[in-house]
């Protein structure tokens, strides 16, 4: 399988503790872009990388939140403190880069807040 | 904000034509418009794209009015498998790094039916 992977699939945590998510992308491609997507809504942007530099973050992400991406390959996701309100899908998108470019979406990481 | 219209929900005869409206009367005039899927647990897929043209592809046909304030998706002939959540998608120029975030509406939930 060569699209953009997520792991885990799915988190069941309890309230306050800290998860971290992982998201391989299509290996030539350099830009990476985090997305949540709550029951019944589109996603919303978080955050994009282009290769390791975290260029553009969306208000939506508080200070418990925090991206990475070493060396410009896979990235992660982490929240701390986690709260029943961050219980979501986190979607991970990898792109080429281009005027009229498509994104190339993971299969998600379910998060649940207990 | 969404940028886009799109009715909540639709039904579609398995084996007839599938036609998804959209509007985005505020789109700008190099600003493309995408089509996605989501099934059920899974991340967004790409269907099709256009600027001002009618497109076609293996999976569906894109028909853009010439003012370029609507769109509507074709699925020639729906099987099951169509039933999704699909969303029409209009850009937003993420300023500092040259590159754009997708702005999803709520989608069209279209259902086939056998």
């Amino acid at each position: 399988d060569t699209g953009v992977s997520q792991d885990p699939r799915h988190k069941i945590t309890k309230r306050g503790q800290n998860v971290t998510f992982r998201c391989d992308p299509i290996s030539e491609h350099n830009r990476l872009y985090w997305y949540r997507q709550t029951l019944g809504q589109g996603p919303e942007f978080l955050t994009y990388f282009q290769n390791e530099a975290q260029l553009e973050k969306s208000r939506l992400l508080s200070d418990r939140f925090s991206a990475e991406r070493p060396k410009g390959s896979f990235s992660t996701l982490e929240i701390q403190r986690t709260e029943q309100g961050d219980s979501a899908m986190y979607l991970c998108a990898s792109s080429l880069g281009s005027a009229n470019e498509k994104l190339f979406f993971g299969s998600g990481t379910q998060l649940s807040v207990l | 904000d969404a940028k886009t219209t799109q009715p909540t929900s639709m039904d579609c005869a398995e084996g007839r034509a599938a036609n998804l409206p959209c509007n985005h009367s505020t789109i700008s005039g190099n600003e493309y418009v995408y089509w996605y899927r989501q099934i059920h647990s899974q991340g967004p897929q790409y269907i099709i794209h256009g600027l001002k043209n009618n497109e076609t592809n293996e999976m569906a046909s894109l028909i853009i009015t010439e003012d370029r304030k609507s769109s509507t998706l074709i699925l020639p002939h729906a099987t099951l498998r169509d039933t999704a959540v699909y969303y029409c998608i209009v850009r937003d120029p993420l300023r500092t790094s040259g590159t754009y975030k997708y702005i999803f509406g709520t989608g069209t939930r279209l259902k086939v039916l056998a």
